[in-house]
């Protein structure tokens, strides 16, 4: 079974900093890749998914991650935090072949320092 | 466009009653799931359809009953509420599986006191 690791479940950066957030995966065989942001109060919405061809995705406000097979990562990334940005940010992964689950990691919860 | 709509928002139960949580999705979408949210666990999927008329279990089924009645709507049941199903729940739709994105509603949160 899938599983997916997100190393740090609080994060703190300071307004204009660099924001990393880990994440690892246990497949053999690379799986899809996800990055879900979840807003206070509010549902899940898509950052960035990786599937096939460049490993560097860029997503929504500013965000990438790249995909690493040797290192069986995804991490995200965005150069500069935006007070926007403070949520809580989820990896999730997904079989290739024929299985429609999504395996989810617990979490970072980023907050950023004015 | 409405997207996923999960009702009700908010519910407070007695150990014992039951109730049912609805979603509804607008995207013609053929999957559907049931997500539980607690603290430093992520979510866990609880139940799962790959179109109208099935169900499948998920991670943590135990205690709760789900329906597929038309696709546009999955159904949550829980039939003797326990202490421990208070969390938040999340439903989301996805049109397939796997590369696909899930498109989720705002979420219900449940307290079974």
């Amino acid at each position: 079974a899938q599983s997916v690791t997100q190393l740090g479940s609080h994060v703190s950066v300071s307004e204009g900093a660099l924001v990393l957030l880990r994440c690892n995966y246990s497949s053999s065989v690379p799986p899809y890749l996800f990055w879900y942001v979840q807003y206070p109060n509010q549902g899940l919405q898509l950052l960035l998914k990786y599937t096939t061809g460049a490993t560097l995705v860029k997503g929504i406000n500013g965000f990438e991650a790249e995909f690493k097979k040797s290192e069986t990562s995804f991490h995200l990334t965005k150069p500069s935090a935006h007070m926007s940005d403070a949520a809580e940010y989820f990896c999730a992964v997904s079989d290739r072949f024929g299985n429609e689950k999504l395996t989810f990691g617990t979490g970072t919860r980023l907050t950023i320092i004015p | 466009n409405a997207g996923v709509t999960q009702t009700p928002k908010f519910r407070v139960l007695k150990t014992g009653q039951s109730m049912t949580l609805l979603c509804a999705q607008d995207m013609n979408h053929e999957y559907m799931y049931w997500y539980r949210q607690d603290p430093g666990m992520g979510l866990r999927l609880i139940h799962y359809s790959v179109g109208e008329g099935t169900t499948a279990k998920g991670e943590v089924p135990d205690g709760y009953n789900v329906s597929r009645l038309k696709k546009q709507n999955f159904l949550l049941g829980l039939e003797s509420a326990a202490p421990s199903q208070t969390s938040v729940y999340f439903c989301a739709s996805s049109f397939k599986a796997g590369r696909d994105i899930q498109y989720f509603g705002a979420g219900t949160r449940l307290s079974v006191l």
